[in-house]
């Protein structure tokens, strides 16, 4: 079975521009979490979806939204990007509420 | 949330047993113990998981104290593709968030 895939891999954007990012989970697994690394605060929750719903929510500002879709890919968009966004950004798969999958990653720069 | 304790590194020699301990004195009864590792390059990885009994599985071993306020995460072969960062979190039953701390990175010499 394919893990999760995450779309693109690296991207480099400028101050105020946005972006989206893409991911595919696990064949039948219904919810995706989004979480933000960074060195200095580390892996921190953003949101999660379920069933096209977003079901609980990270402290992170509006700027930062989701979406999932009826196949259950999700995107995640950050408009009026600021330096402190360059990050991993990493989504996570769950078919039950024990495990979830993470996918490698989206690395983030912004110039 | 709980929170957890780690060691912030330690390192072992390969082929020898690892033991990554965690101190969680303010979990509640209902809180699960779950071990996350991330390899470099690469996101977090699901290690074990349990609440009140130890548990095993193909990866490795968590050993829960009786009195639940601290656990051990048992690698017991380390290899130096176990070389990661582990992270000791406790989540509360349903599709709560993961709550990263800043976890234990783990060497492993050849």
């Amino acid at each position: 079975k394919a893990g999760v895939t995450q779309t693109p891999r690296y991207l480099i954007k400028t101050r105020g521009q946005q972006v989206t990012l893409s991911c595919s989970p696990i064949s039948g697994h219904r919810s995706v979490s989004w979480y933000q690394q960074t060195p200095g605060q580390g892996l921190q929750f953003l949101f999660e979806y379920f069933s096209e719903t977003q079901r609980n929510k990270g402290n992170f500002p509006g700027r930062f939204s989701g979406r999932q879709f009826s196949n259950s890919r999700s995107e995640m968009n950050v408009s009026t990007l600021e330096l402190g966004d360059s990050a991993l950004y990493l989504c996570a798969s769950s078919l039950l509420p024990d495990t979830q999958y993470f996918g490698p990653g989206t690395r983030l720069t912004v110039l | 949330d709980a929170k957890t304790t780690q060691p912030n590194s330690m390192e072992s020699n390969e082929e020898e047993p690892v033991h990554l301990p965690c101190n969680h004195s303010t979990i509640s009864g209902t809180d699960y113990i779950h071990w996350y590792r991330q390899l470099p390059s690469q996101g977090p990885e699901y290690v074990i998981h349990g609440l009140t009994s130890n548990v095993n599985n193909r990866m490795a071993s968590l050993a829960i104290a009786e009195d639940r306020k601290s656990s051990t995460l048992i690698l017991h072969r380390a290899t130096l593709r176990d070389a990661a960062v582990y992270y000791c979190i406790l989540r509360y039953p349903g599709n709560t968030p993961l709550v990263f701390g800043k976890g234990t990175r783990l060497s492993v010499i050849a």
